[in-house]
């Protein structure tokens, strides 16, 4: 057990609706990191935050958003949702954001996200 | 644009056998370069990692060879156990605030 969790562990949804993916990073740890995980795509970083703040953005689309609130848990927001949004959607948290204070990552057990 | 190529996509090896899994990537301005193993249904987990300021690391039967100069990292499983039957992706982080790519995966299958 990584002490991420992330819900729901399921979501079934149609196209053009929009779901939040809700992630609880480890006890200490101030970054949260966004990643999707599809068959064909492997594993994509989307976006990282820092206590609260966004530090880096990754492969995101316009349609996905997220943020991290005061009391670090962070919500990944993905509206217009296409049949090609389906995938596995993992939280990690670390407890630094820079290079000099480590880098070590800790992956939830993911979302997945099935768009009909 | 592919920053980081990861092979082979997968790879059988025997109890008791050495997997290997290679990765190279193109940006030099990459600093830290880890490897995580993933099992059917669970979220990626840290195996090892390394920053570019030495060739090699070993933790136990998992070693990781850097080569600076051809911008290669490899991945050695020594005594590989059935239980070392995962995906396994190597990553690059690059600047200050872990911009993080992934490679494609290698599917690992260790047979009895």
């Amino acid at each position: 057990d990584s002490g991420v969790t992330q819900t729901p562990k399921h979501l079934i949804t149609a196209t053009g609706q929009r779901v939040t993916l809700r992630c609880s990073p480890r006890s200490g740890d101030l970054s949260v990191y966004w990643y999707q995980q599809s068959l064909d795509q492997g594993l994509q970083f989307l976006i990282q935050y820092y206590n609260g703040e966004e530090r880096a953005k990754g492969n995101i689309l316009e349609r996905f958003s997220a943020q991290q609130f005061p009391d670090l848990h962070s919500e990944l927001n993905l509206s217009s949702l296409e049949l090609g949004d389906s995938a596995l959607y993992f939280c990690a948290s670390s407890v630094a954001s820079q290079a000099s204070e480590g880098y070590e990552q800790y992956f939830g057990p993911g979302t997945r996200l099935t768009v009909t | 644009q592919q920053q980081v190529k990861q092979s082979p996509q997968s790879l059988i090896v025997q109890k008791g056998g050495i997997s290997i899994i290679n990765c190279a990537y193109e940006n030099t301005a990459f600093d830290y370069f880890p490897w995580y193993q993933q099992f059917p249904g669970k979220g990626p987990a840290l195996l090892i990692a390394i920053r570019p300021d030495v060739s090699e690391k070993k933790e136990g039967r998992f070693t990781i060879s850097f080569n600076k100069s051809a911008k290669q990292f490899s991945l050695h499983i020594m005594d590989s156990q059935p239980g070392d039957s995962a995906t396994y992706f190597c990553a690059v982080h690059s600047g200050g605030y872990q911009k993080v790519t992934f490679g494609t995966g290698t599917k690992l299958q260790v047979i009895p």
